[in-house]
């Protein structure tokens, strides 16, 4: 069945360091969000990607949808302690369902 | 509003035992759906709905059931609980029938271990 990977499934980053996860799918996705959980949380929505080769920005998080439709990064400038927890992307695909990556835990050295 | 909520927050079952994980909105979203969460597995989907009345197998529906009397609820039911069943619940809803396209709200979650 389809799949969607993620990259890295760990990241372990100075305060400050810059961060990207990413996520690949076996097949053309229709869009794709990203989601952020805290230790201990719920799955938060951060943003949603319908076009190719769409670029977002949040403040420091930029994200980005391949030209492709299968892949997409996440990348967070001079990470904070705030910025800890889980990342997720979370595709749609041309069946209308809905598959998360595992998630990449994102933990912060002071 | 309250967003989704799920009730309980932490449960201990004994194998076999049966429960219902709750779970409501108040958004008026036509769509809600069940994912499980495990330690390195991320989230998987075990049953969702598009609406009351309607309701259709996620990824991993074994061993679950739902009901989607009205908009507002949508209860997962383990009819007869197995250890592998432990594991994070999560509910979720978004506003669109499909939930094509749209953001998904989360519940707080409920934990289930099964000795």
């Amino acid at each position: 069945g389809q799949q969607v990977m993620q990259i890295p499934q760990y990241q372990h980053v100075q305060e400050g360091e810059d961060f990207t996860t990413y996520c690949n799918s076996s097949t053309t996705l229709s869009n794709i969000q990203w989601y952020k959980q805290r230790p201990g949380g719920h799955p938060v929505f951060l943003i949603q990607l319908v076009k190719s080769g769409e670029v977002k920005k949040q403040k420091r998080l930029t994200f980005q949808f391949g030209e492709a439709k299968k892949n997409s990064s996440l990348h967070i400038t001079a990470t904070q302690t705030t910025d800890v927890g889980t990342y997720f992307c979370a595709g749609m695909n041309r069946d209308d369902k809905i598959i998360f990556g595992k998630g990449t835990r994102l933990h912060i050295l002071p | 509003n309250a967003g989704v909520t799920q009730t309980p927050k932490f449960q201990v079952l004994k194998t076999g035992q049966s429960m219902t994980l709750q779970c409501a909105q108040d958004m008026n979203h036509e769509y809600m759906s069940w994912y499980r969460q495990d330690p390195g597995m991320g989230l998987r989907l075990i049953h969702y709905s598009v609406g009351a009345g309607i309701t259709d197998q996620g990824e991993v529906p074994n061993g679950y059931n739902v009901s989607r009397s009205t908009t507002e609820d949508f209860p997962l039911r383990l009819l007869s609980a197995a250890p592998s069943q432990t594991s994070v619940y999560f509910c979720a809803s978004s506003y669109s029938e499909t939930g094509v396209g749209e953001t998904q709200y989360f519940g707080p979650g409920t934990r289930l271990l099964v000795l």
